[in-house]
């Protein structure tokens, strides 16, 4: 199976704070790289599929980069709603995995 | 809109048996791929199963293969996770989720809200 390495694991940052979020893949995946936010209790969210592509009613603040075995999530302007958990998960396989999770807390 | 609602889940012995299903509304569910993920309390997500949307194709992680079994029925717009064999590990939240259209293997654009199962003696 494809293994998928996030870092870091937990960050702290502040309101208007620039982050960054990666992820490693064990093997070139292209760019089958997709982008959850999970808020504690509730169901995972799609924020960016396809490594770059922002999915519909996501805020712009978000994007995604990479292609082979990197990525990055970036928020430019870290909001009070964005302090969540963020996963990786690779679709270029029939068994999909899922990144470690970074969690985002506030400063 | 498009909803999945998952029901099923509770308490069970290790051991036993459990069945979950994912009733879906608000497209066209016979289109769609669907999976089933799951959420170990204080971790996170692990992707367990894969069906397509006829439900010829279908896969499992490893360590639910021979004891859970992934199947859907497109008249009653349901998917569903029979569990056997429980054990303490697969006590978890566990999610449905639609694959995006258009992809050999697609992002999950919607999940349900999640059904908790707990496997304790």
């Amino acid at each position: 199976d494809i293994q998928m390495t996030q870092s870091p694991s937990s960050l702290s940052a502040s309101v208007g704070d620039r982050v960054t979020i990666t992820c490693r893949a064990s093997q070139s995946i292209s760019s089958y790289l997709n982008w959850y936010q999970q808020k504690p209790g509730k169901a995972p969210k799609l924020l960016i599929y396809a490594a770059s592509s922002l999915q519909s009613g996501v805020p712009s603040r978000f994007s995604g980069s990479g292609s082979g075995t990197d990525f990055t999530l970036t928020i430019s302007s870290l909001q009070r709603e964005d302090f969540a958990t963020y996963y990786c998960q690779q679709s270029y396989s029939s068994s999909a995995t899922f990144g470690g999770g970074t969690k985002v807390e506030i400063k | 809109e498009v909803q999945l609602v998952e029901s099923g889940g509770g308490l069970v012995h290790p051991g036993g048996s459990l069945r979950l299903s994912c009733a879906a509304s608000g497209f066209i569910f016979s289109s769609y791929e669907m999976n089933w993920v799951r959420q170990a309390p204080g971790k996170g997500l692990e992707w367990i199963s894969y069906i397509s949307n006829s439900g010829s194709t279908i896969y499992y992680t490893d360590s639910v293969k021979g004891r859970f079994t992934i199947s859907r029925d497109n008249a009653k717009k349901s998917l569903y996770l029979q569990m056997n064999s429980l054990r303490a590990e697969d006590t978890a939240v566990y999610y449905c989720a639609r694959e995006a259209g258009g992809y050999s293997y697609g992002p999950y654009d919607y999940w349900g809200q999640g059904t908790l199962v707990t496997v304790s003696s």
